[in-house]
């Protein structure tokens, strides 16, 4: 069975400071990976995705996420956070040889300080 | 519609009731997703169809929950004689069915089991 992991729970940062999630997944096969978000009070929506090609994924609002074959991770990272990226991120993966649902991370706290 | 819907919006019912969760998914969706939202726990994965099929049932944590889909469309989530266990947000979320399509979730519904 396919799992996903994320290390930190709660992360809290002042606005300006590098942001870096970690996730790491458990699946020998081809993978595809995603970091959803979700803002207070908002449902949860797509920040990035990784098919295949280039492992460095560019999201929106300034995102990026490094896959890392070797490591199994796919790990989220922010030059500089805003307040209003306080907010709950999960990563997700989908194997090419399972069945097409998606398997989710126990989710980390992004808690930005103005 | 625009978005996915989901009803109630919060449910309270006294333990050993049963309840019915609904979804309606965007409009031409053929694969829909029921995942279970815990505070602690991240989004466990409890079933998904694609169109009136269910491939995976893996995640149905015991024979009290159950999930249908009718016409390629609506899907309706039961869970019979409620625990206090079951106690969460549930929430449902549709995709167009290719492999690595982004999911659309819905705002949730969240079951309180007194």
């Amino acid at each position: 069975a396919q799992s996903v992991s994320q290390h930190n729970h709660h992360v809290i940062l002042s606005e300006a400071a590098s942001l870096e999630l970690g996730c790491n997944y458990s699946y020998g096969g081809t993978v595809n990976l995603f970091w959803y978000v979700q803002y207070p009070g908002q449902h949860l929506q797509l920040l990035l995705k990784y098919f295949s090609g280039d492992p460095l994924v560019k999201g929106i609002k300034g995102f990026e996420a490094e896959f890392i074959k070797s490591k199994f991770s796919f790990n989220l990272r922010k030059p500089s956070v805003q307040w209003s990226d306080t907010a709950e991120y999960f990563c997700a993966v989908n194997s090419e040889a399972g069945a097409n649902n998606l398997f989710f991370g126990t989710g980390t706290r992004l808690t930005v300080i103005p | 519609g625009a978005g996915v819907s989901q009803s109630p919006s919060n449910k309270v019912t006294e333990k050993g009731k049963d309840v019915e969760l609904r979804c309606d998914p965007i409009s031409g969706h053929t694969a829909l997703y029921w995942y279970r939202q815990s505070l602690g726990q991240g989004l466990e994965f409890l079933i998904y169809f694609q169109g009136n099929s269910a491939p995976d049932k893996s995640g149905l944590p015991s024979d009290r929950f159950s999930a249908e889909r009718t016409g390629g469309s609506v899907s309706t989530l039961t869970i019979q004689r409620t625990q206090q266990e079951d106690s969460a947000v549930y929430l449902c979320a549709s995709s167009l069915g290719s492999r690595g399509s982004p999911l659309h979730f819905g705002n949730g519904t969240r079951l309180t089991v007194t």
